[in-house]
Protein backbone atom coordinates (compact mmCIF):
# COMPACT_ATOMS: atom_id res chain seq x y z
CA UNK A 1 0.00 0.00 0.00
CA UNK A 2 0.89 3.64 -0.42
CA UNK A 3 1.77 5.74 2.40
CA UNK A 4 4.11 8.90 3.19
CA UNK A 5 6.12 9.14 5.99
CA UNK A 6 7.63 12.86 7.65
CA UNK A 7 10.10 11.00 10.41
CA UNK A 8 10.35 14.68 11.68
CA UNK A 9 7.11 15.66 13.56
CA UNK A 10 8.32 19.08 15.06
CA UNK A 11 11.22 20.94 14.01
CA UNK A 12 12.84 24.14 15.54
CA UNK A 13 15.08 26.45 13.81
CA UNK A 14 16.99 29.55 14.46
CA UNK A 15 16.10 32.72 11.68
CA UNK A 16 18.24 32.88 8.79
CA UNK A 17 19.39 29.06 9.45
CA UNK A 18 18.94 26.73 6.72
CA UNK A 19 16.13 23.54 6.71
CA UNK A 20 15.64 20.28 5.29
CA UNK A 21 12.04 18.57 6.02
CA UNK A 22 12.29 15.47 5.24
CA UNK A 23 9.57 13.07 3.09
CA UNK A 24 9.34 9.27 2.02
CA UNK A 25 7.27 7.26 0.45
CA UNK A 26 6.13 4.18 -0.43
CA UNK A 27 4.73 3.53 -4.21
CA UNK A 28 6.01 0.82 -6.68
CA UNK A 29 5.76 3.38 -9.68
CA UNK A 30 7.08 7.02 -10.36
CA UNK A 31 4.52 9.04 -8.00
CA UNK A 32 3.11 12.63 -7.91
CA UNK A 33 4.55 14.65 -5.41
CA UNK A 34 3.51 17.19 -3.46
CA UNK A 35 4.60 19.93 -0.83
CA UNK A 36 1.67 21.58 1.24
CA UNK A 37 2.18 24.23 4.12
CA UNK A 38 -0.63 25.12 6.51
CA UNK A 39 -0.23 28.19 8.74
CA UNK A 40 -2.16 28.33 11.85
CA UNK A 41 -6.03 27.86 11.18
CA UNK A 42 -5.97 28.08 7.70
CA UNK A 43 -6.23 26.06 4.28
CA UNK A 44 -3.31 24.44 2.61
CA UNK A 45 -1.37 25.82 -0.08
CA UNK A 46 0.40 24.40 -2.66
CA UNK A 47 4.47 25.21 -1.97
CA UNK A 48 5.50 22.79 -5.42
CA UNK A 49 4.88 19.73 -7.05
CA UNK A 50 6.61 16.64 -8.92
CA UNK A 51 5.41 14.94 -11.93
CA UNK A 52 8.50 14.71 -14.01
CA UNK A 53 11.66 15.78 -15.51
CA UNK A 54 14.17 17.94 -13.54
CA UNK A 55 14.60 16.13 -10.12
CA UNK A 56 15.00 19.96 -8.68
CA UNK A 57 11.85 21.33 -8.20
CA UNK A 58 11.56 25.11 -7.40
CA UNK A 59 8.26 26.51 -5.55
CA UNK A 60 6.62 28.84 -3.88
CA UNK A 61 7.90 31.60 -1.07
CA UNK A 62 12.10 30.52 -1.65
CA UNK A 63 11.26 26.86 -1.17
CA UNK A 64 12.53 23.69 -3.21
CA UNK A 65 12.42 20.09 -3.05
CA UNK A 66 14.79 17.35 -4.83
CA UNK A 67 13.31 14.18 -5.63
CA UNK A 68 15.31 11.03 -5.50
CA UNK A 69 13.93 7.95 -6.77
CA UNK A 70 16.59 5.69 -4.99
CA UNK A 71 15.72 6.63 -1.70
CA UNK A 72 12.37 7.24 -2.28
CA UNK A 73 12.38 10.77 -0.71
CA UNK A 74 11.45 14.00 -1.90
CA UNK A 75 12.82 16.03 0.77
CA UNK A 76 11.73 20.09 0.76
CA UNK A 77 14.95 22.52 1.50
CA UNK A 78 14.81 26.57 2.11
CA UNK A 79 18.36 28.28 2.26
CA UNK A 80 17.39 30.92 4.89
CA UNK A 81 14.40 30.48 7.07
CA UNK A 82 11.95 33.38 8.06
CA UNK A 83 9.90 33.89 10.67
CA UNK A 84 7.27 34.00 8.66
CA UNK A 85 7.73 29.86 7.67
CA UNK A 86 6.89 28.74 11.17
CA UNK A 87 3.40 26.63 9.92
CA UNK A 88 2.76 23.02 9.15
CA UNK A 89 4.32 20.90 6.57
CA UNK A 90 2.63 18.15 4.37
CA UNK A 91 4.44 16.03 2.05
CA UNK A 92 1.25 14.01 -0.08
CA UNK A 93 1.77 11.33 -3.18
CA UNK A 94 -0.79 10.47 -6.27
CA UNK A 95 -0.95 7.69 -8.07
CA UNK A 96 -0.54 8.21 -11.99
CA UNK A 97 -4.17 7.11 -13.30
CA UNK A 98 -5.48 7.60 -10.14
CA UNK A 99 -8.62 9.09 -9.31
CA UNK A 100 -6.95 12.02 -7.40
CA UNK A 101 -6.61 10.69 -4.14
CA UNK A 102 -3.91 12.06 -2.12
CA UNK A 103 -2.16 10.15 0.68
CA UNK A 104 -0.63 12.41 3.25
CA UNK A 105 2.38 12.01 5.59
CA UNK A 106 1.89 13.40 9.38
CA UNK A 107 3.08 16.51 8.77
CA UNK A 108 6.29 18.06 10.37
CA UNK A 109 5.45 21.74 12.24
CA UNK A 110 8.38 24.15 11.81
CA UNK A 111 8.65 26.79 14.77
CA UNK A 112 11.11 29.34 13.93
CA UNK A 113 13.47 31.13 16.67
CA UNK A 114 14.32 34.59 16.11
CA UNK B 1 -12.80 32.47 -9.43
CA UNK B 2 -13.91 32.13 -6.03
CA UNK B 3 -12.17 28.31 -6.38
CA UNK B 4 -12.70 25.54 -3.65
CA UNK B 5 -15.44 27.21 -1.03
CA UNK B 6 -17.05 25.44 1.82
CA UNK B 7 -19.34 26.55 4.70
CA UNK B 8 -20.08 27.13 7.43
CA UNK B 9 -16.06 27.64 8.87
CA UNK B 10 -17.15 26.57 12.12
CA UNK B 11 -19.98 23.71 13.68
CA UNK B 12 -20.83 22.71 17.03
CA UNK B 13 -23.18 19.54 17.37
CA UNK B 14 -24.09 17.30 20.14
CA UNK B 15 -24.13 13.75 19.63
CA UNK B 16 -26.02 11.98 17.20
CA UNK B 17 -27.54 15.36 15.47
CA UNK B 18 -27.26 15.78 11.64
CA UNK B 19 -25.31 18.34 9.42
CA UNK B 20 -24.10 18.55 5.84
CA UNK B 21 -20.85 20.19 5.34
CA UNK B 22 -21.21 22.30 1.35
CA UNK B 23 -18.58 22.66 -0.39
CA UNK B 24 -18.71 24.11 -4.10
CA UNK B 25 -16.46 24.57 -6.77
CA UNK B 26 -16.40 27.24 -9.71
CA UNK B 27 -13.43 26.24 -11.80
CA UNK B 28 -15.49 22.64 -13.47
CA UNK B 29 -12.85 20.26 -12.31
CA UNK B 30 -14.35 16.71 -12.49
CA UNK B 31 -12.41 15.27 -9.25
CA UNK B 32 -13.61 16.77 -5.86
CA UNK B 33 -12.66 14.42 -2.31
CA UNK B 34 -13.35 15.43 0.99
CA UNK B 35 -10.46 14.72 3.68
CA UNK B 36 -10.24 15.07 7.87
CA UNK B 37 -7.31 16.49 9.18
CA UNK B 38 -6.69 15.56 12.86
CA UNK B 39 -3.59 16.17 14.48
CA UNK B 40 -0.70 13.87 14.00
CA UNK B 41 -2.46 11.70 11.48
CA UNK B 42 -2.14 14.39 8.16
CA UNK B 43 -5.13 14.53 6.06
CA UNK B 44 -7.21 11.31 5.73
CA UNK B 45 -9.55 10.65 2.70
CA UNK B 46 -13.26 10.22 3.45
CA UNK B 47 -15.15 10.14 0.23
CA UNK B 48 -14.15 11.30 -3.34
CA UNK B 49 -16.36 11.61 -6.51
CA UNK B 50 -14.98 11.35 -10.36
CA UNK B 51 -18.29 13.41 -11.79
CA UNK B 52 -21.93 14.18 -11.32
CA UNK B 53 -23.30 10.83 -10.14
CA UNK B 54 -19.87 9.00 -9.05
CA UNK B 55 -18.50 8.61 -5.49
CA UNK B 56 -16.75 6.43 -3.98
CA UNK B 57 -15.10 5.86 -0.50
CA UNK B 58 -11.93 6.66 0.30
CA UNK B 59 -9.90 5.55 3.57
CA UNK B 60 -12.26 6.52 6.36
CA UNK B 61 -16.01 6.75 5.10
CA UNK B 62 -17.96 5.08 7.92
CA UNK B 63 -20.50 7.72 9.29
CA UNK B 64 -20.54 9.55 5.95
CA UNK B 65 -22.69 10.17 3.21
CA UNK B 66 -21.78 11.88 0.01
CA UNK B 67 -23.73 12.65 -3.37
CA UNK B 68 -22.81 14.49 -6.60
CA UNK B 69 -25.89 15.67 -8.42
CA UNK B 70 -24.41 18.49 -10.21
CA UNK B 71 -20.09 19.44 -10.89
CA UNK B 72 -19.88 22.06 -8.87
CA UNK B 73 -21.78 20.73 -5.21
CA UNK B 74 -20.53 17.74 -3.44
CA UNK B 75 -21.90 18.05 -0.22
CA UNK B 76 -20.45 15.88 3.22
CA UNK B 77 -23.50 14.77 5.11
CA UNK B 78 -22.96 13.21 8.84
CA UNK B 79 -26.06 11.55 9.75
CA UNK B 80 -25.90 10.84 13.31
CA UNK B 81 -22.30 12.93 14.78
CA UNK B 82 -20.12 11.33 16.69
CA UNK B 83 -17.09 12.35 18.96
CA UNK B 84 -14.99 10.59 16.86
CA UNK B 85 -15.97 12.95 14.17
CA UNK B 86 -14.65 16.20 15.84
CA UNK B 87 -11.86 17.30 13.32
CA UNK B 88 -11.21 19.87 10.65
CA UNK B 89 -12.92 19.06 7.16
CA UNK B 90 -11.26 19.85 3.95
CA UNK B 91 -12.89 19.76 0.49
CA UNK B 92 -10.77 19.78 -2.68
CA UNK B 93 -11.35 19.40 -6.67
CA UNK B 94 -8.88 18.84 -9.34
CA UNK B 95 -9.39 19.00 -13.12
CA UNK B 96 -9.15 15.66 -15.54
CA UNK B 97 -5.31 15.02 -16.34
CA UNK B 98 -4.17 17.43 -13.70
CA UNK B 99 -2.96 15.75 -10.26
CA UNK B 100 -3.04 19.25 -8.47
CA UNK B 101 -5.56 19.30 -5.54
CA UNK B 102 -6.88 22.87 -4.47
CA UNK B 103 -8.42 23.05 -1.29
CA UNK B 104 -11.03 24.64 0.60
CA UNK B 105 -10.04 26.65 3.61
CA UNK B 106 -11.98 24.05 5.79
CA UNK B 107 -14.94 23.28 8.50
CA UNK B 108 -14.11 22.89 11.99
CA UNK B 109 -16.39 20.39 13.58
CA UNK B 110 -16.96 20.29 17.40
CA UNK B 111 -19.25 17.25 18.07
CA UNK B 112 -19.86 16.96 22.03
Amino acid sequence: AQSVTQPDIHITVSEGASLELRCNYSYGATPYLFWYVQSPGQGLQLLLKYFSGDTLVQGIKGFEAEFKRSQSSFNLRKPSVHWSDAAEYFCAVARSGNTGKLIFGQGTTLQVKP
Amino acid sequence: NAGVTQTPKFQVLKTGQSMTLQCAQDMNHEYMSWYRQDPGMGLRLIHYSVGAGITDQGEVPNGYNVSRSTTEDFPLRLLSAAPSQTSVYFCASRGAGDYEQYFGPGTRLTVT
